[in-house]
C-alpha cells in the first residue's frame, strides 16, 4: 500500500461548488505540505503544517483552507471553487527526526473546475 | 524570497548518451538544501537525488549526478547512460534550512526531456 494517499485522484466540478481534497500518510511523518501544479509554473505550495497544531500559508493560499485532523491527515478545501483552480493537487509529507529532509509525495489529484 | 530558474524548457537526448539539465537559484540563505525530482508520465513525484549546501562533494546517484557550485548558485543535473525510462519531467527545487530542519519546497517550472532510441 502507499504510504502518502490522496482521494479522490480525479475530480470533475462546477464553478461555486466546495471541495474537499484529502491526504492520509501511514509513515509516521510530522510535517505535511499541499502543493499546486500548473503547465508551466512547476509545482507552488499553497499551505504547509509541521504539526496538528501549526498551519501555515504558502505562496498561493487565497481561495483555500486546510485541516490538519490528526497527524496522518491533512485536507485541502476549495469552499468556492473556481476555472483558475483548475490543476493537479499534491500532498507531500516530510520527518524532522529523519534529517535529510526529503519530501514524499502523493500521487496527485487532479481537479477540473467548469 | 528565494527563487529556483530552469531555462531549458525542453530537452531530447538519444540512449546510451548523457545530458546536463540546468538549475540556478537565487538566495541570500547560507544554509539549504536542493533537490531534483522526476515526474514522469504517471504524474508521480519521485526524488532523483538532492544536495546539502554545505557539502563541497557533488552528489551522485548511480547514472545521474550534480554540479552544485555554490557561488554561482548553480545546480545542474547530468545524467549519464540515458535510458527510455528516464523520459519525464524534470523539477529543481530548493529548501531553505531551519535549524535542524527544512522547510517547504520551491520549485523551478521544470524541464522536459525525452530520450528516444
Amino acid at each position: 500500500d502507499a504510504d502518502v494517499t490522496q482521494t479522490p485522484r480525479n475530480r470533475i466540478t462546477k464553478t461555486g461548488k466546495r471541495i474537499m481534497l484529502e491526504c492520509s500518510q501511514t509513515k509516521g511523518h510530522d510535517r505535511m505540505y499541499w502543493y499546486r501544479q500548473d503547465p508551466g509554473l512547476g509545482l507552488r505550495l499553497i499551505y504547509y503544517s509541521f504539526d496538528v497544531k501549526d498551519i501555515n500559508k504558502g505562496e498561493i493560499s487565497d481561495g483555500y483552507s486546510v485541516s490538519r485532523q490528526a497527524q496522518a491527515k491533512f485536507s485541502l478545501s476549495l469552499e468556492s471553487a473556481i476555472p483558475n483552480q483548475t490543476a493537479l493537487y499534491f500532498c507531500a509529507t516530510s520527518d524532522v527526526a529523519s534529517g535529510n529532509n526529503e519530501q514524499f509525495f502523493g500521487p496527485g489529484t487532479r481537479l477540473t473546475v467548469l | 524570497a528565494q527563487t529556483v530558474t530552469q531555462s531549458q524548457p525542453e530537452m531530447s537526448v538519444q540512449e546510451a548518451e548523457t545530458v546536463t539539465l540546468s538549475c540556478t537559484y537565487d538566495t541570500s540563505e547560507n544554509n539549504y538544501y536542493l533537490f531534483w525530482y522526476k515526474q514522469p508520465p504517471s504524474r508521480q513525484m519521485i526524488l532523483v537525488i538532492r544536495q546539502e549546501a554545505y557539502k563541497q562533494q557533488n552528489a551522485t546517484e548511480n547514472r545521474f549526478s550534480v554540479n552544485f557550485q555554490k557561488a554561482a548558485k548553480s545546480f545542474s543535473l547530468k545524467i549519464s547512460d540515458s535510458q527510455l525510462g528516464d523520459t519525464a519531467m524534470y523539477f529543481c527545487a530548493f529548501m531553505k534550512r531551519s535549524g535542524q530542519a527544512g522547510t517547504a519546497l520551491i520549485f523551478g517550472k521544470g524541464t522536459t526531456l525525452s530520450v528516444s532510441s
